[in-house]
């Protein structure tokens, strides 16, 4: 199996910080790196497919990156609604495997 | 804009099956692949399987031997089953559209169905 290893595994930051949240494959993955948000409570829900592509209606305050193993999203300005923890998935291979979550707190 | 809700028991005795619906709606079910995956309470994402039609499913190896996931288009609606279930299946149970283009990812999810196993 991949093995997806996020941190930090959570944190804590001031509404206006920008956020950096970082994801690594135990293998190359190429561009198959999606990130979820989940809401205290809720489903989770997709936020960035394919490392950097922001599904409709997520605010541009998101953004991904990376290539091969290593990948990084970030919150530009946080705001409060962005309370959640968020999980990176390789879409690779089968299994597919999520990151261990980082849980992001206001 | 495509839906989908489970349901299904919410509590399941140890050694029983688990079975869980869920019924898409605002897209033909035919159309893409569908998956279940789970959460145990405080933990992380489990993917368990996906399907697409009636083509074999992909199954996760870790559990492979007890998971069965079925589509009936007629309803619209693809099924989980999980056998043989134990206390470590308690988790709360969710499917979602695996969308297929250059890569492939998760989305819409379902709400997501608490099942507890216990006597």
């Amino acid at each position: 199996d991949i093995q997806m290893t996020q941190s930090p595994s959570s944190l804590s930051a001031s509404v206006g910080d920008r956020v950096t949240i970082t994801c690594r494959a135990s293998q190359s993955i190429n561009t198959y790196l999606n990130w979820y948000q989940q809401r205290p409570g809720k489903a989770p829900q997709l936020l960035i497919y394919a490392v950097s592509n922001l599904k409709s209606g997520v605010p541009s305050r998101f953004s991904g990156s990376g290539s091969r193993a290593d990948f990084t999203l970030t919150i530009s300005s946080l705001q409060p609604e962005d309370l959640a923890t968020y999980y990176c998935q390789q879409s690779y291979r089968t299994p597919r495997t999520f990151g261990q979550g980082t849980k992001v707190e206001i | 804009q495509v839906q989908l809700q489970e349901s299904g028991p919410g509590l399941v005795k140890p050694s029983e099956t688990l079975s869980l619906t869920c019924t898409v709606t605002g897209d033909s079910i035919s159309s893409y692949y569908w998956t279940w995956i789970r959460q145990p309470p405080g933990k992380g994402l489990e993917w368990i399987g996906h399907i697409f039609n009636s083509v074999t499913p992909d199954y996760n190896p870790s559990l492979k031997s007890r998971v069965t996931i079925s589509v009936d288009s007629s309803k619209n609606q693809f099924s989980l089953k999980l056998t043989s279930v134990t206390a470590a299946d308690t988790a709360v149970y969710y499917c979602a559209r695996r969308v297929v283009a250059a890569t492939n990812w998760f989305d819409p999810w379902g709400q997501g169905t608490l099942v507890i196993v216990s006597s």
